[in-house]
């Protein structure tokens, strides 16, 4: 089954610190990875996808994300967060006939 | 830019009603998609639709439908709802050359 696993509910960072939301997923084939941000009572906003080529993709609002095949992880990062990068953090992998698969997400606390 | 449109941002109505959420895409995206968001659980596909007229089960569909009969509109039925489908409904679109899905701004449905 396709599936991505979010382990942490919460990051807290202080702001101006590097940004980690962690994500490994367990999919048959090339995965096709992404990442989304949701901001309070609103919808997703996607922010970067793999597919395939460079391990280090480069997305919106200064985010990027590595991807590792020998660790099958997506790890999102940023270095230097800010307090408006507080928002809940989705990672999700294709499947199927474009379906997406969800983590639970992650909750990411930028404390000023 | 691609815009995704849900009908209502909040609806409350009673238990045993009938309920429409409507969603619309100006993009001409093959695929339209219904999930499900409660905390902890991330996003749970209720429906897929990759054409007009076609739709595929996802992951909880029961007590649901949809229907699609024009290729920019997707609509989820609740036939007769429950107070265990109080959640946050977000739709979503995406196109056969585009991996990444577009997402609307959310309804939040609370069933009393």
């Amino acid at each position: 089954a396709q599936s991505v696993a979010q382990p942490e509910d919460q990051v807290n960072v202080a702001e101006g610190n590097p940004l980690t939301v962690k994500c490994t997923y367990s999919v048959s084939g090339n995965p096709y990875l992404f990442w989304y941000v949701q901001y309070p009572n609103r919808g997703l906003q996607f922010l970067l996808k793999y597919i395939t080529g460079d391990n280090l993709v480069k997305g919106s609002y200064g985010f990027e994300a590595e991807f590792n095949k020998s660790q099958t992880s997506f790890h999102l990062k940023k270095p230097s967060a800010l307090v408006s990068d507080s928002a809940l953090y989705f990672c999700a992998s294709r499947y199927g006939n474009n379906r997406l698969a969800f983590g639970k997400g992650n909750q990411v606390v930028v404390i000023p | 830019d691609v815009k995704v449109t849900q009908s209502s941002r909040y609806l409350v109505k009673r238990t045993g009603e009938k309920v429409f959420l409507e969603c619309v895409q100006d993009m001409d995206h093959e695929n339209m998609f219904w999930y499900r968001q409660d905390p902890g659980l991330g996003l749970r596909l209720i429906y897929f639709s990759y054409d007009v007229k076609m739709k595929e089960k996802g992951d909880i569909p029961e007590g649901y439908s949809v229907s699609r009969e024009k290729k920019e509109r997707f609509s989820l039925i609740l036939e007769s709802a429950s107070t265990n489908q109080t959640s946050m409904y977000l739709c979503a679109s995406s196109s056969l050359m585009n991996t990444e899905a577009f997402f609307g701004q959310g309804t939040r449905l609370t069933v009393v």
